[in-house]
């Protein structure tokens, strides 16, 4: 079946620590996005990448980096500089290529720092 | 810059009851419109989406949303709740800005009561 797989699906960091959230989608899909969610807060853009190997900053991409080496991966890495990483991490992928397209989701990671 | 505005963070109904959840949107160009629906712990579904044409838009589980240009609104309704419809609803927005990333709404919980 085709979709989104994200993992892991709960992961634990300590301070001062870079993890990498990973994302993988078989849709074939162009596009793949990364959002924070925090309860009250909906969901707010991290990054962003409409081709392989180009990416563009969201809304609050401060503390956090991407790459796009292939198609099918667009992994996350928090890193130590993010100061409230404790959060409910959803990475999302679409055809990107037309305006108006929806937005497929997968999972989902839960991060908590201890 | 698109903007979403969900009015109430939490709505209670009846089960057999009428569901309206309320979404206004910003934009200076013609908006696409989603409503997706999120179980707990688990990524988003779209339910129903708009894009052009006609403005009553017939989703999954029996829910539809009307875009209403001159109240700049795409509201959700369902005639009759049903208890597997508890969950927490999100509007979002895209359009021809270049950035075809969704920009969500803070979200709605419905609780749904017996």
């Amino acid at each position: 079946d085709g979709g989104i797989t994200q993992s892991p699906k709960y992961l634990f960091r300590k301070e001062g620590q870079n993890v990498t959230l990973s994302c993988e989608q078989n849709l074939n899909h162009d596009a793949m996005y990364w959002y924070r969610q925090d309860p009250g807060q909906g969901l707010r853009l991290i990054y962003y990448s409409q081709i392989v190997n180009d990416f563009q900053k969201g809304d609050i991409a401060e503390g956090y980096s991407v790459s796009r080496e292939k198609k099918e991966s667009f992994p996350l890495t928090v890193t130590s500089a993010q100061k409230n990483p404790t959060a409910f991490y959803l990475c999302a992928s679409s055809i990107g290529a037309r305006d108006g397209t929806e937005a497929f989701f997968g999972q989902g990671t839960r991060l908590t720092v201890v | 810059a698109q903007s979403v505005t969900q009015l109430g963070s939490h709505v209670s109904v009846s089960e057999g009851a009428l569901v309206l959840l309320r979404c206004n949107y910003s934009s200076s160009v013609p908006p696409y419109l989603f409503w997706y629906v999120q179980y707990p712990n688990q990524g988003l579904q779209l339910l129903l989406k708009y894009t052009t044409g006609a403005t009553l838009v017939k989703g999954i589980n029996g829910f539809e949303a009307e875009f209403k240009k001159s109240e700049t609104s795409f509201h959700l309704t369902k005639p009759s709740a049903h208890m597997s419809d508890a969950a927490e609803y999100f509007c979002a927005v895209s359009g021809n800005t270049g950035r075809r990333a969704l920009t969500f709404g803070s979200g709605t919980r419905l609780q749904v009561q017996p």
